[in-house]
């Protein structure tokens, strides 16, 4: 079955820099479009980033952007999210997703909190 | 970026209750929108996709409409299970922005 695990989520200091990971199984990464949405404690959901199928095409939302590195290995069938230069606006529980067409998600993750903070 | 706007932003309802939530984009997204559900502690999970379409697995109560501008998710008889928060997100353009949520609750 269909499955995405992400990890490296934790505590950091505000200038700091994170690495998330998102391992893929139950499907062939290299077919689907995947995406990090993230949610703030107590609110609501922001998308952040996607990227295509051969990493071709990438977007951000203007928040991240500059700051965040959205990439992918799908020999590894892992998804990846740089973070750097973290802001106290960035705590949230970041979740990868996988897309379908029309730009749905219609697997997530369990989601990794991210704690900036010092 | 294109704004999302759900109505309400909470209701109270029993088991058994007709159930429709409001989503308004402040520009023409075409069918380009989708719903999730998310129960506290957990990832969101897909309801509806490209305005209308049910997602495989989920439960026929579940029915979207609508298409430009304004869209509606409906529950026709609400189960025990269905008291969650629901949003709505636009994947028309970047950035896919999100309503803010509406948080059903059990009267």
């Amino acid at each position: 079955q269909v499955q995405l695990v992400e990890s490296g989520g934790g505590l950091v200091k505000p200038g700091g820099s994170l690495r998330l990971s998102c391992a893929a199984s139950g499907f062939t990464l290299s077919g689907y479009y995947m995406s990090w949405i993230r949610q703030a404690p107590g609110k609501g959901l922001e998308w952040v980033s996607y990227i295509s199928r051969s990493a071709k095409t990438i977007n951000y939302a203007d928040s991240v952007k500059g700051r965040f590195t959205i990439s992918r290995d799908n020999a590894k069938n892992s998804l990846y999210l740089q973070m750097d230069s973290l802001r106290a606006e960035d705590t949230a529980v970041y979740y990868c997703a996988r897309d379908q067409k029309g730009g749905s998600s219609d697997y997530w993750g369990q989601g990794t909190l991210v704690t900036v903070s010092s | 970026d294109i704004q999302m706007t759900q109505s309400p932003s909470s209701l109270s309802a029993s088991v058994g209750d007709r159930v429709t939530i409001t989503c308004r984009a402040s520009q023409n997204i075409s069918s380009y929108l989708n719903w999730y559900q998310q129960k506290s502690g957990t990832a969101p999970k897909l309801l509806i996709y490209t305005a209308s379409s049910l997602q495989s697995g989920v439960p026929s109560r579940f029915t979207g409409s609508g298409s430009g501008t304004d869209f509606t998710l409906t529950i026709s008889s609400l189960q025990a299970e269905d008291f969650a928060t629901y949003y709505c997100q636009q994947s028309y353009t970047t950035p896919r922005t999100f309503g803010q949520g509406t948080k059903v609750e059990i009267k």
